[in-house]
C-alpha cells in the first residue's frame, strides 16, 4: 500500500534561515504527492502537489518541493522562513481507498526569533 | 462562501451516546472523506465516498458509519461513542480522481468521557 514517512517529528529553525522538511514515500508507480500545512486550531491547506512532469514544483507562500524518484523522496523547502510559517506540515500520497490520501504523521515546525 | 462546513465545532459526549458529525460542501465535488487526527498519528481515513449513493471503508472504520444521500452532505455517525473516539475529525472533498486536491473543513473536536 502507498505510504509516506516524515522522519522528523519536530524541527526548529531561526527566522530567515532556510528550511527543508523530509518526506519519503512508498509506491509502486508514479505517485500523486502533496504537502499540506495546518496552523494551530485550523484545517489543512494545500501548499503544493506533484502529479507528473517537472520534478520541482512551486507552491504557495514561497514553498517548493522536489520529487526524486531514485530516493523516493518529496522534500519541502523554503529559502527563508518567516515566523508565520510555524505550523504542522503533512506530506501525503494518493491512497487505494477511492481518491483519499495517506498522510504522514506530520512535522511540527517551530520558528525562533 | 464556497467551501466545507462542519458542525458542531466541538462537542463533549458521554460514552455510549450516539453522535452525528455534519459535513456540507458547496463545491459540487463528487468525492468526500472523513479523517480523524490524533497526536503523533497524523490523519487517518475513516470512510470515504466517491460519489453520491456510494461509500467505502478507510483505515479506521470501526465504530463509525456514513451515508451519502446527496452530493453536498456526508454525515459521520458514532452509534455508541467510546473514549478512544476522542479526536479531531476533519471532513474533506475533492473532484473525482486521485490527482485532485482535497479541500478540508475546519474540523470538529470531539471528547468522549
Amino acid at each position: 500500500a502507498q505510504s509516506v514517512t516524515q522522519p522528523d517529528i519536530h524541527i526548529t529553525v531561526s527566522e530567515g534561515a532556510s528550511l527543508e522538511l523530509r518526506c519519503n514515500y512508498s509506491y509502486g508507480a508514479t505517485p500523486y504527492l502533496f504537502w499540506y500545512v495546518q496552523s494551530p486550531g485550523q484545517g489543512l491547506q494545500l501548499l503544493l502537489k506533484y502529479f507528473s512532469g517537472d520534478t520541482l514544483v512551486q507552491g504557495i507562500k514561497g514553498f517548493e518541493a522536489e520529487f526524486k524518484r531514485s530516493q523516493s523522496s518529496f522534500n519541502l523547502r523554503k529559502p527563508s522562513v518567516h515566523w508565520s510559517d510555524a505550523a504542522e506540515y503533512f506530506c501525503a500520497v494518493g491512497a487505494n481507498s477511492g481518491y483519499a490520501l495517506n498522510f504522514g504523521k506530520g512535522t511540527s515546525l517551530l520558528v525562533t526569533p | 462562501i464556497a467551501g466545507i462546513t462542519q458542525a458542531p465545532t466541538s462537542q463533549i459526549l458521554a460514552a455510549g451516546r450516539r453522535m452525528t458529525l455534519r459535513c456540507t460542501q458547496d463545491m459540487r465535488h463528487n468525492a468526500m472523506y472523513w479523517y480523524r487526527q490524533d497526536l503523533g498519528l497524523g490523519l487517518r481515513l475513516i470512510h470515504y465516498s466517491n460519489t453520491a449513493g456510494t461509500t467505502g471503508k478507510g483505515e479506521v472504520p470501526d465504530g463509525y458509519s456514513v451515508s451519502r444521500a446527496n452530493t453536498d452532505d456526508f454525515p459521520l455517525t458514532l452509534a455508541s461513542a467510546v473514549p478512544s473516539q476522542t479526536s479531531v475529525y476533519f471532513c474533506a472533498s475533492s473532484e473525482s480522481g486521485g490527482s485532485n486536491e482535497q479541500f478540508f473543513g475546519p474540523g470538529t473536536r470531539l471528547t468522549v468521557l
